[in-house]
């Protein structure tokens, strides 16, 4: 089945910038959400089509891909960014999703 | 603004069935298609199942086909989840989500299969 894999952990001081990859196969072809969760809380978008952020979201949230691999980035990191973060894209037969095994961004 | 409140969780033995429910608000759901997402306890995300904005398509992640039914009632606003044939690895929280992007998410409702 298809699989898209990100790294278990990031870890980033406050202010320094958090990149988050998520590598997989048909990521060329499909586009790709992300999502932020924090304990107790459920999740919240905060990029879709690999790049778009919802107007709600931080502009320091972005996302950008680059062949079989789409990255959120989290620019001047704050404690309040700490969470698990998730990516999401469309599995083989195109209707149904897969979500990324998830990262964990700790704020040192 | 937007609410999504799930709701028919509790504790249910394994081989029983429950049925779930998201009544949603504040933005007009018969336009929307609907997903199911749930995650075990110290777990990720696990997708579940979607049907389209009429119901007419629905879809199902391998490990629920044939035992979960997706569902909706436009008229009510109201989105369905019946689990068949619970299994103790069925236990999460299961949340509903708008659309292809998950623009939004309620707050979860926890099933528990034990014996």
């Amino acid at each position: 089945s298809y699989e898209l894999t990100q790294p278990p952990s990031v870890s980033v001081s406050p202010g320094q910038t958090a990149r988050i990859t998520c590598s997989g196969d048909a990521l060329p072809d499909q586009y790709a959400n992300w999502y932020q969760q924090k304990p107790g809380q459920a999740p919240v978008l905060v990029i879709y089509k690999d790049t778009e952020r919802p107007s709600d979201i931080s502009e320091r949230f972005s996302g950008s891909t680059s062949g079989t691999t789409v990255m959120l980035t989290i620019s001047g990191v704050q404690s309040a960014d700490e969470a698990d973060y998730y990516c999401q894209s469309a599995d083989s037969s195109g209707i149904g999703m897969v979500f990324g095994g998830g990262t964990k961004l700790t704020v040192l | 603004q937007v609410k999504l409140v799930e709701s028919g969780g509790g504790v249910v033995q394994p081989g029983r069935s429950l049925r779930l429910s998201c009544e949603v608000s504040g933005f007009t759901f018969s336009s929307s298609g609907m997903n199911w997402v749930r995650q075990a306890p110290g777990k990720g995300l696990e997708w579940m199942a979607v049907i389209s904005y009429e119901g007419s398509e629905k879809n199902y992640a391998d490990a629920v086909k044939g035992r979960f039914i997706i569902s909706r009632d436009n008229s009510k606003n109201t989105l369905y989840l019946d689990m068949n044939s619970l299994r103790i690895e069925d236990t999460a929280v299961y949340y509903c989500a708008q659309g292809t992007s998950l623009g939004h998410w309620g707050q979860g409702t926890l099933v528990i299969v034990s014996s």
